[in-house]
């Protein structure tokens, strides 16, 4: 019964290409993020995103995108994928900004 | 926004002594203050967490700390183990804006 699962959970593509990565939540919580976290370990926030608002941190470039078709689903779809894009990619999801970010297992994407 | 600083980057103890990881925040407006343990290629999970309107908290080996004025907050684990070893997040976030922002990490060794 896995919380915050996303899939897949290896994604290796060339430059160039578009992927996306989906995220599903079964916790009934309010709001969805996407984290980029680099080979350095660095937590990045890229989007948090609830019913009413969508907040983009504005180092993220715009071939991200995150794609909401409910309120338990948050996919990232991304664009012309570059090699500095590889990472992994975690999902989490929270009740409000008051209450612990859950984790999924995240996603290692390799763009060679 | 908000920026979180995390000291010290890595930290290495023997079985038995303690560590302490020491975070800064930026923002007064940060009310909720996570700590994540994660392990080697798994995914960030809560230990503890404090929020604004209390200075201490404790779980067994584990407490943090938060001086609101100095806006800071610490990580203390006592009697570490092995199992201790893993990276440590510190995190703040607020009741508006839906986002929660990540210190550097802390690379936390437990020599036997």
């Amino acid at each position: 019964d896995t919380a915050v699962s996303q899939t897949p959970k290896y994604l290796v593509t060339q430059m160039g290409n578009d992927k996306s990565i989906k995220c599903e939540q079964n916790l009934g919580h309010d709001t969805m993020y996407w984290y980029k976290q680099d080979s350095k370990k660095f937590l990045k926030i890229m989007f948090s995103y609830n019913n009413k608002e969508l907040i983009i941190n504005e180092t993220v470039p715009n071939r991200f995108s995150p794609k909401s078709p409910d309120k338990a689903h948050l996919n990232l779809h991304i664009n012309s994928l570059e090699l500095g894009d590889s990472a992994v990619y975690f999902c989490a999801s929270s009740q409000g900004s008051k209450s612990p970010l859950h984790f999924g297992n995240g996603t290692r994407l390799t763009v060679t | 926004g908000e920026n979180v600083e995390q000291h010290p980057s890595t930290l290495s103890v023997q079985e038995g002594d303690s560590a302490v990881i020491k975070c800064t925040y930026s923002d007064s407006a940060s009310n909720y203050f996570p700590w994540y343990k994660q392990e080697l290629g798994k995914r960030p999970q809560l230990i503890i967490d404090i929020r604004s309107n209390v200075g201490e908290k404790k779980d067994q080996r584990i407490a943090v700390t938060l001086n609101k004025t100095a806006k800071h907050f610490s990580l203390h684990i006592t009697e570490t183990q092995p199992e201790d070893s893993a990276v440590y997040f510190c995190a703040a976030s607020k009741t508006t804006g839906n986002q929660f922002y990540f210190g550097t990490g802390t690379s936390l060794t437990v020599i036997p």
